[in-house]
């Protein structure tokens, strides 16, 4: 149990353009999700704090008006990346939380490439 | 921000148990110690976690010591597969941000 689906796992967009990024809990109700991104060689810096219903929590340095975060369910959150920049390509993952002291399960992370 | 110091590499041959360790002489009473690991590509994978006692699945084990300024990781018998990025992370109860630190990379060697 607890899988946590991330969808595209990859992605490639022109410079300027917005992607979304969907992160579901296949078989759980998930209170709590977060957002990471990765760069290469790198640990994950997490980049907001989601909880349903409410507005997410940004990180310092996360601009969140580029990095749009809505946590309309309980099993689905999405990161939206607008008006993307080279320098927004990396590796983003997300993970979800059960209700209760549980581990967090993550997703495969998704791949953007912006061109 | 990551509370934890790891090594950043270590080798272990397959076959033999790899220890991994972890301090965290700044956790507090309530934080839990969790080990993930993250194989190339891939988002990280769940191994174990624990608050107090030494803890054991069928992963891995768990040794945290009696001040809890530190734990270590067992993977009794490593294999090929074992090769990945393994991250310490200490946290507070759930809803708490989980932030991580820079892992060890453990390189298992035939």
């Amino acid at each position: 149990g607890a899988v946590v689906s991330q969808h595209p796992s990859w992605v490639i967009c022109k410079s300027g353009t917005s992607v979304k990024i969907e992160c579901r809990s296949l078989d759980f109700q998930a209170t709590t999700m977060f957002w990471y991104r990765q760069f290469p060689k790198q640990s994950l810096m997490l980049m907001a704090t989601s909880n349903e219903g409410s507005k997410a929590t940004y990180e310092q340095g996360v601009e969140k008006d580029k990095f749009l975060i809505n946590h309309a369910s309980l099993t689905l959150s999405t990161l939206t990346v607008t008006s993307a920049h080279p320098e927004d390509s990396s590796f983003y993952i997300c993970s979800a939380e059960k209700r209760g002291n549980s581990p967090l399960h993550f997703g495969n992370g998704t791949r953007l490439t912006v061109t | 921000d990551a509370k934890t110091t790891q090594p950043p590499s270590m080798d272990c041959a397959e076959g033999r148990a790899a220890n991994l360790p972890c301090n965290h002489s700044t956790i507090s009473g309530n934080e839990y110690v969790y080990w993930y690991r993250q194989i190339h590509s891939q988002g990280p994978q769940y191994i174990i976690h624990g608050l107090k006692n030494n803890e054991t699945n069928e992963m891995a084990s768990l040794i945290i010591t009696e001040d809890r300024k530190s734990s270590t990781l067992i993977l009794p018998h490593a294999t090929l597969r074992d090769t990945a990025v393994y991250y310490c992370i200490v946290r507070a109860n759930t809803g708490n941000q989980f932030y991580f630190g820079t892992g060890t990379s453990l390189t298992v060697i035939p």
